[in-house]
Formats: structure tokens, sequence, C-alpha cells
């Protein structure tokens, strides 16, 4: 048992360009999220999704795009990286939103814009 | 909305001391209360969690949890400090999903725990 994926775990990028964080879970988890974690701010939410074909907004979605295709996979895609993007990615799933189930996280993606 | 406030960013304790980590709560409805470590470069993981029942909860790596109703707190204790406890430590808080657009699961903003040997 996997649990939840990440990939890539590091990565450098220029400003304007685009990329794709990879996520996927094998737990058949409904929900699942993207927090981004910097120095002194916690985890904020990005996007998150209640399951397949349902995705939200969170706490600081700008810049960010999201999908959710299939129940396993939620991946990330930034539309033109800005150095503000400069973070800690991290992929999580949860049985159902509002659960006494805890979260299960993936073990980040760090990622750099030049 | 909820919210989750952990006291201090930065703990230090001396090896072999008591750890005390402090998170209260603001929640309109009994919630769930989970504790989670991150070690470096690693990924969250979850230390213990309340739901229902005794409000005294114990984790991995012999740490353990109280939830004070009275209080609206879940601080998190070890009696002797390891150096291996050295991480950064996340109080969270869900509450049943009622409808709306919000996540349920809220953070605290982490505390740094430092070992001195």
């Amino acid at each position: 048992n996997a649990g939840v994926t990440q990939t890539p775990k590091f990565q450098v990028l220029k400003t304007g360009q685009s990329m794709t964080l990879q996520c996927a879970q094998d737990m058949n988890h409904e929900y699942m999220s993207w927090y981004r974690q910097d120095p002194g701010m916690g985890l904020r939410l990005i996007h998150y999704s209640v399951g397949a074909g349902i995705t939200d907004q969170g706490e600081v979605p700008n810049g960010y795009n999201v999908s959710r295709s299939t129940t396993e996979d939620f991946p990330l895609r930034l539309l033109s990286a800005a150095p503000s993007q400069t973070s800690v990615y991290f992929c999580a799933s949860r049985f159902d939103r509002g659960s006494n189930q805890p979260q299960h996280f993936g073990d980040g993606t760090r990622l750099s814009i030049l | 909305a909820q919210s989750v406030t952990q006291l201090g960013s930065h703990v230090s304790v001396s090896e072999g001391a008591l750890v005390l980590l402090r998170c209260n709560y603001s929640s309109s409805v009994p919630p769930y209360l989970f504790w989670y470590v991150q070690y470096p470069n690693q990924g969250l993981q979850l230390l213990l969690k309340y739901t229902t029942g005794a409000t005294l909860v114990k984790g991995i790596n012999g740490f353990e949890a109280e939830f004070k109703k009275s209080e609206t707190s879940f601080h998190l204790t070890k009696p002797s400090a390891h150096m291996s406890d050295a991480a950064e430590y996340f109080c969270a808080v869900s509450e049943k999903y009622s409808g709306g657009g919000a996540d349920g699961l809220t953070f605290g903003k982490g505390t740094h725990l430092i070992i001195q040997p």
C-alpha cells in the first residue's frame, strides 16, 4: 500500500514556465487536497476535491489549476510560474470531508522558481 | 469558522525533560482533533487523534494529548524528550461536515520542537 505518491520530489523552474505536480493515492479516498507550506505560515489550502469531477478553491488558489478525472489522481498545474510560488507542496487524501479520519500526506514536492 | 492556535512557534527542551506543545481551537461544535509530526524533508505523519470517547489519547513514540472541552485545548505531551523528537508539530481540527464550500480541516501554524543535549 503506497498511500499518497507525489512526483517530482524536487523541481526548479524559470519564471513563466508551466508544470504539473502529480499526486496519486491508492486508498480509494474521496477527498483530496493540495497545500503549500511556507516558513511561519503553516499549511495553506490551495485546492481540494470531494470526488472525481468535483474541485473547489481553497485559501490560496490563484495561479494554480486542478482537475480530478479519476478517484486516484489529483494533479496540480502551475500555469505561469512566479517566484512567489516557490514553496513545498503537499498532496493529501482523506476518506471524506469532515471525517474523523486523518489526512494522509505525500512526501512533498520542493519547488523553486527562479 | 474554526481556528487553531499553537502557542509558540519554537519550543526548546532538554533531552529527558517534559515536552508540552500547546494547541487551542475555536469550534462551534465538538470537533475531531489531530496532531501531526513532520520530520525534516518529509511529509506529515499522524501522531494521534481524538474523535470520541476517552479524552486522554495515546499516540506513537510515547506522545499523548488530552482533549479539554472547557478549555478548548488539545495539548500534546511526552514525559521524557528524546533527540529523535526534534521536528515540526502541527495541531489540526476537523468539524463534521455540514455543507458549504469550506474545507473541513484546519491546521495550526506549527511548533518547531528543539531538543537540547
